[in-house]
């Protein structure tokens, strides 16, 4: 399953609402589906899992939703420490393995 | 609080053999809910999940890495470890261990800070 993030760069205000799109080349399970947080010289930090379940220590301002093969990273409000890049991420069966989006660039405007 | 620690040269000639290992503290490598997997990410570029393995020595492998790849566990020092041979410039890359969740995507909830691992003669 290849997986399309889209817009590549997300160009956006502090206080604004970003909408992030994962889209994946074959329909498959959203308990499947986890989103994650890249900041430079960081490790991703997990955001979502099973498409909707925030992680632990998650703001609520992130949100996840989707099915089937389109998937949306919501975060309601940007506050100036959520600009980073965001990646989706698929676990497929058949063989078993993940797979990662090219990820989203969210920059401030 | 589960730490996970990256080790191993920064710096591998080509053509010779890549070896990382992962040190988890903080939690047992043998847990039944986990599994343990690497990930690589070239600068500037995006992630690339390399494989996967569980406390039992199971793994799993990139189709595209497969071949170069392996991946081993040890139980006793609560570590696992990577292998890539014939590496070229193209392996130069962050990599990263990862704890992932089994049972729910292998989604990677504890990761490593990274090491940056470049090839070059």
């Amino acid at each position: 399953i290849v997986l399309t993030q889209s817009p590549g760069t997300l160009s956006l205000s502090p206080g604004e609402r970003a909408t992030l799109s994962c889209r994946a080349s074959h329909i498959f399970s959203s308990s499947y589906l986890a989103w994650y947080q890249q900041k430079p010289g960081q490790a991703p930090r997990l955001l979502i899992y099973g498409a909707s379940s925030r992680a632990t220590g998650i703001p609520d301002r992130f949100s996840g939703s989707g099915s089937g093969t389109d998937f949306t990273l919501t975060i309601s409000r940007l506050e100036p420490e959520d600009f980073a890049v965001y990646y989706c991420q698929q676990y497929g069966f058949s063989p078993p393995g993940i797979t990662f989006g090219q990820g989203t660039r969210l920059e401030i405007k | 609080q589960l730490q996970l620690h990256e080790s191993g040269p920064g710096l591998v000639k080509p053509s010779e053999t890549l070896s990382l290992t992962c040190s988890v503290s903080g939690g047992s490598i043998s847990s039944s809910d986990h599994f343990w997997g690497w990930v690589r990410q070239p600068a500037g570029k995006g992630l690339e999940w390399i494989g996967t393995i569980y406390y039992s020595g199971t793994t799993y492998y990139n189709p595209s890495l497969k071949s170069r790849v392996t991946i081993a566990v040890d139980a006793s020092k609560n570590q696992f470890s990577l292998k890539v041979n014939s590496v070229t410039a193209a392996d130069t890359a962050m990599y990263y261990c990862a704890r992932q969740v089994a049972g729910s995507g292998w989604y990677g909830d504890y990761w490593g800070q990274g090491t940056l691992v470049t090839v070059s003669s």
